[in-house]
């Protein structure tokens, strides 16, 4: 199986800060990597899809990038409802797999 | 509106079996894959597996073979999945989702809201 190391496993941050949060892959998976968010009340959702495709309805403050094992979900302007768990998955080959999580807390 | 509505939280002894239910609205049924993924206490996310109801088709993770049994119902656009012969190692949130998919993409787009099962004596 690929494994998704994410990176950090939690990162204090202020409203307003541009964050950056990362996740390689064992081996390459050719830009077939997704983002979700995870609320505390359990909700998840898709942030970005294939990289860098912006889900239809989240802010444009969510961006994606990374190539070849290297991936970054980068959020431009903290917003309050941006503090979360962050997860990448991978879906170059089966079986799909996360990264154990990114904690965004309000610093 | 897309809605994927779980069953509630269950309590379990150890060694019994547990099936919890997805009811999808706002979609035509039959035409998603349906898949199942495992958060265990403080961890990620894990992939068990998947159902297209369209054909009754499943794939699961080699992890959860013998473990998970996805079935899906077509009259009432309800996926199922059953747990067997459980432990503590079973105690977790377990979320059905809905996959998009075309020639690049697969992700998942509409999540249940989770069923926490506790395996307990």
């Amino acid at each position: 199986d690929i494994q998704m190391t994410q990176t950090p496993s939690s990162m204090p941050a202020s409203l307003g800060e541009r964050v950056t949060i990362s996740c390689r892959a064992s081996q390459g998976i050719s830009n077939y990597l997704n983002w979700y968010q995870q609320k505390p009340d359990g909700t998840i959702k898709p942030l970005i899809y294939y990289t860098s495709n912006l889900q239809s309805g989240v802010p444009s403050r969510f961006s994606g990038s990374g190539s070849g094992t290297d991936y970054s979900l980068t959020i431009s302007s903290l917003e309050p409802e941006d503090f979360a768990m962050y997860y990448c998955q991978q879906y170059d080959s089966s079986p799909n797999t996360f990264g154990a999580g990114t904690k965004l807390e309000l610093k | 509106e897309v809605k994927l509505q779980q069953s509630g939280d269950e309590l379990v002894r150890p060694g019994a079996s547990v099936k919890m239910s997805c009811k999808a609205s706002g979609y035509t049924f039959t035409d998603y894959a349906m898949h199942w993924v495992k958060q265990s206490p403080g961890q990620g996310l894990e992939w068990i597996g998947t159902i297209i109801p369209l054909i009754d088709t499943t794939s699961y993770n080699q992890k959860f073979k013998g473990k998970a049994t996805l079935t899906a119902d077509k009259s009432s656009n309800t996926a199922y999945m059953e747990l067997s012969r459980l432990t503590s190692e079973d105690s977790a949130v377990y979320y059905c989702a809905r996959v998009y998919t075309t020639d690049y993409y697969y992700y998942f787009d509409y999540w249940g809201q989770g069923v926490m099962v506790t395996v307990s004596s």
